[in-house]
């Protein structure tokens, strides 16, 4: 079974230039999260969709970014006019329906570098 | 907002030498995950726990949901080179959602 996907591994942008940084969730999964963690920093959660929803968004900034997780394709995360602090990997999870089951796995990461 | 308190922030350890490391909360969680999270690469599950009081071992790994589900503490036994990385506590409240996570704990293992 394939895990939680993600594309791109590594993305630099300029300032000023959007970064869309995508997930495939695990087969079977609903559920998808998004995290960010700074150099030496644990995980700081951004945002929990679900399939055409979002569900929390407790996490992320006022500006400039946006998730979306459309009912077909990859969820996506939208960071437009990036600036040298959004540097950080980008974390996505997922989870399978609540009344299946509780755990949260997560990809690989995206590495966003900002120059 | 919720927070977990994870200590210790690091520890340098010896081969062989066993390691504990845990978690406290102000707020109760369902579920406890302990992730480990190596250089350049995603937090992988290491142990999952969803009852209160549960112990569970996954090879020289085990895990406790504590009574209150406020804390939850890691044991890894006679430790190797591969342990190293750092090690990550994370709840989940009870309407499921997101997950809140430690601090983390940074392992050192001298061969």
């Amino acid at each position: 079974n394939a895990g939680v996907m993600q594309n791109p591994r590594h993305l630099v942008r300029r300032r000023g230039q959007e970064a869309r940084l995508r997930c495939s969730p695990m087969k079977g999964h609903s559920h998808v999260y998004w995290y960010r963690q700074l150099p030496e920093e644990g995980l700081k959660f951004m945002v929990y969709l679900q399939k055409e929803n979002i569900i929390d968004e407790s996490g992320m900034p006022k500006e400039r970014f946006s998730a979306e997780f459309p009912k077909e394709g990859p969820s996506i995360l939208r960071i437009q006019q990036v600036v040298r602090g959004d540097s950080a990997a980008y974390f996505c999870a997922s989870s399978p329906p609540r009344e299946t089951g509780n755990t949260i796995y997560f990809g690989e990461g995206s590495w966003l570098t900002v120059v | 907002g919720q927070q977990l308190n994870q200590s210790p922030q690091s520890m340098f350890i010896q081969e062989g030498e066993d390691v504990s490391m845990n978690c406290t909360s102000s707020s109760i969680f369902n579920t406890w995950l302990w992730y480990k999270q190596d250089p350049g690469e995603g937090p992988v599950l290491l142990i999952a726990l969803y009852k209160a009081g549960e112990l569970t071992s996954n090879g020289r790994l085990t895990a406790q949901f504590g009574i209150t589900r406020k804390d939850s503490f890691l044991n890894i036994s006679a430790s190797i080179p591969s342990d190293v990385g750092i090690y990550f506590c994370a709840g989940r409240g009870n309407q499921g959602g997101k997950l809140i996570f430690g601090q983390g704990t940074e392992l050192s293992v001298k061969p």
